[in-house]
């Protein structure tokens, strides 16, 4: 099955300073990778997605770029602020057996330090 | 509009003790995944469901678990003779995915079981 490596695992940066996270996946059948923002105690939350066909995509601070051939993707948040602060989870997606497999990474927690 | 809406928000159960964890999903959304998070762990993938049939339950991980969508909305993921093992956060989520389009995962805030 699909294998979704994550990292770091932790990270602290200074506000208004970047972050990126970094996620390699196994099964080049994964063709959608979304990424969700959880906060504590709080639900995943979806914050961008890109699909196979596409190698970057930005929205406002955050982007995020894939490469298909090496199978890893990333996020990057630039300017980041204190309410960035949170556990993000990348996850990968593939079409299997008529229906959707997420299979997700084991979560980088970032600090925003003001 | 609602999203996806979980009971109970926690459960403490006695090892041994059957619980019941309820999903109502999104309105119309066709497919509802059921995960396990573990502390510091990313969603781990337990069952999933096209309406009422449960297409995939390869994630389950013990015969204890079991998991149904009968009228193809709400569902339930029942745990029998719960373990120690068995204490973490369950999640469901949904979407409108269908066929083989893949969509966003809609998730609820989760029950969070604590087994003593």
């Amino acid at each position: 099955g699909e294998n979704v490596e994550q990292h770091p695992s932790t990270l602290s940066v200074q506000e208004g300073d970047s972050a990126v996270i970094k996620c390699t996946y196994s099964d080049s059948a994964s063709n959608y990778f979304p990424w969700y923002k959880q906060e504590l105690g709080k639900r995943p939350q979806l914050i961008i997605d890109i699909r196979s066909n596409v190698g970057e995509k930005k929205d406002q601070r955050i982007a995020v770029t894939l490469n298909k051939t090496a199978k890893h993707f990333s996020l990057h948040i630039t300017e980041t602020q204190p309410e960035d602060s949170a556990v993000y989870f990348c996850a990968a997606s593939m079409s299997s057996g008529g229906y959707q497999k997420v299979t997700f990474g084991t979560g980088t927690k970032l600090q925003v330090i003001p | 509009g609602a999203g996806v809406s979980q009971s109970p928000r926690y459960k403490v159960a006695k090892r041994g003790q059957d619980v019941a964890l309820r999903c109502d999903p999104i309105s119309g959304h066709v497919s509802l995944f059921w995960y396990q998070q573990a502390l510091g762990q990313g969603p781990e993938f337990l069952t999933y469901f096209q309406n009422e049939a449960q297409l995939d339950k390869s994630g389950l991980p013990s015969d204890r678990f079991f998991a149904e969508r009968p009228e193809g909305s709400v569902s339930t993921l029942k745990i029998q003779r719960t373990q120690q093992e068995d204490s973490a956060v369950y999640l469901c989520a949904s979407s409108s995915t269908q066929g083989f389009y893949n969509s966003p995962l809609h998730f609820g805030n989760g029950t969070r079981l604590t087994v003593t």
